[in-house]
């Protein structure tokens, strides 16, 4: 079946940099998009999120890109951290009531 | 964890034997969730439910049962469990169907 995924699996960065986290999705009846973050140990929290009418969100040093056109799901996340490390996942909502998660990007930030 | 507790939060046990973990909130939402969680395959949803005592199949519902007796708690029981249940499971909830709100997770063992 159709379903979402992270282009890489593991992202470094250098602290003070902007990191960039690749979803892509496959469903174009997709309606609905979600970011979240999984610290270790933890459950996974909810960054950020955006509907299919939209290009663009933003957030607090978060920014939601979708390109509906090549299916394409972006996160970016302005002057990276240390606390951002963890692990990224883009989930789908196919206009009912459960979410689709994609495999994860482990972002890992160098001081 | 936004209003959401789930026990126990470690749990190991033996093969065959039946085992049940609880999901309590306290947000009055109308959606719960049970995934799990496996290096290399995300979250996958096992059920679901839209309401007291209304559950659905997930993606990976097999070995598993659900029951929601009232708005604030759902249980997620494994019959009979066996070594491939071995994960971390997640409770989420969510008002409308489309934000979920995850919970600490429980680390379940089946030697």
């Amino acid at each position: 079946g159709e379903s979402v995924g992270l282009h890489l699996p593991t992202l470094s960065v250098q602290e003070g940099d902007n990191s960039i986290i690749n979803c892509a999705y496959s469903n174009s009846a997709s309606d609905y998009f979600i970011w979240y973050k999984q610290e270790s140990g933890k459950g996974p929290q909810f960054i950020i999120d955006i509907r299919s009418n939209m290009d663009k969100r933003q957030g607090q040093r978060v920014t939601v890109l979708l390109n509906k056109t090549v299916k394409h799901l972006s996160l970016q996340i302005a002057a990276t951290q240390p606390g951002d490390s963890a692990v990224y996942f883009c989930a789908e909502n196919i206009n009912d009531y459960k979410l689709s998660f994609g495999a994860g990007t482990t972002v890992t930030v160098r001081a | 964890d936004a209003g959401i507790t789930q026990s126990p939060r470690h749990k190991v046990t033996e093969t065959g034997t039946p085992v049940t973990l609880r999901c309590h909130q306290t947000e009055n939402h109308r959606y719960m969730y049970w995934y799990r969680q496996d290096p290399g395959h995300g979250l996958r949803l096992i059920h679901y439910s839209y309401g007291v005592k209304d559950t659905d199949k997930g993606e990976v519902s097999d070995g598993y049962s659900v029951s929601r007796s009232k708005t604030e708690d759902f249980l997620l029981t494994l019959e009979s469990a066996t070594s491939s249940q071995t994960s971390v499971y997640f409770c989420a909830i969510s008002e409308q169907g489309k934000k979920l709100f995850f919970g600490s997770g429980t680390q379940l063992s089946v030697l």
